[in-house]
């Protein structure tokens, strides 16, 4: 059974710390993505990646970064958590996009909490 | 303007109604896919599609390409199904989110 797994399903941290979350698939997909999910504005896309090494800002990468030293691994770090960063964190992979075909694939969230 | 509307935000059902859920969209894409999200965060695809019409069990789902709409129905809703569903839009690696339809279905 194929599986997309985020290292904590709930995270309380301190403003100003740093912090890492951490997503691995092991369906040897190239494309790995970020997303955070607040109430009535749905997923918005903070970083992506395409390849080991690769990666893409997405549409709020502000206060984040990102690691991929392997490709089943992509690691998100806030820097300096703030209040604003109080979010759900989802991370995703699929296979390229070819034609739209590729099914999408979810870990089960971190609800990242900071104080 | 978001990029994918969904309607409506919220939806409370009884149980073995029958329930459709609406995504409109603006931009190309390629595919479309229906998403759902249980308590706990966890999400799982439904399904994808590109054209036409597909098919699981009581879930139907349907893309107009030239009006850009889509559609899910559910026949037969039941409390299991209670669910946040989301409207995600695709072009190449370009991914676009609805911030979903909360369902509810009371016993």
């Amino acid at each position: 059974d194929v599986k997309v797994t985020q290292s904590s399903r709930y995270l309380v941290k301190r403003t100003g710390e740093k912090v890492f979350l951490e997503c691995v698939q092991d369906m040897d997909h190239e494309n790995m993505f970020w997303y955070r999910q607040d109430p009535g504005l749905g997923l918005r896309l903070i970083y992506f990646s395409y390849d080991v090494k690769m990666k893409e800002k997405g549409d709020i990468p502000e206060g984040y970064s990102v690691s991929r030293e392997k490709k089943e691994r992509f690691s998100l770090i806030l820097e300096s958590a703030s209040t604003n960063q109080t979010s759900m964190y989802l991370c995703a992979s699929t296979a390229p996009f070819f034609n739209g075909s590729e099914k999408l694939f979810f870990g089960s969230g971190t609800q990242l909490s900071v104080l | 303007k978001n990029e994918v509307e969904q309607s409506p935000q919220n939806l409370t059902a009884q149980e073995g109604e029958f329930i459709t859920i609406n995504c409109s969209y603006s931009v190309g894409i390629s595919a479309l896919h229906w998403l759902q999200q249980h308590p706990g965060g966890g999400i799982v695809s439904l399904f994808m599609l590109s054209s036409g019409k597909k098919k699981h069990g009581r879930l139907i789902a349907t893309i107009n390409i030239q009006e850009k709409h889509s559609s899910l129905h559910i026949t037969a809703s039941h409390p299991r199904d209670s669910a946040v569903y989301i409207c995600a839009v695709c072009n190449n690696n370009d991914m676009r989110f609805g911030a979903g339809t909360r369902l509810t279905v009371k016993p």
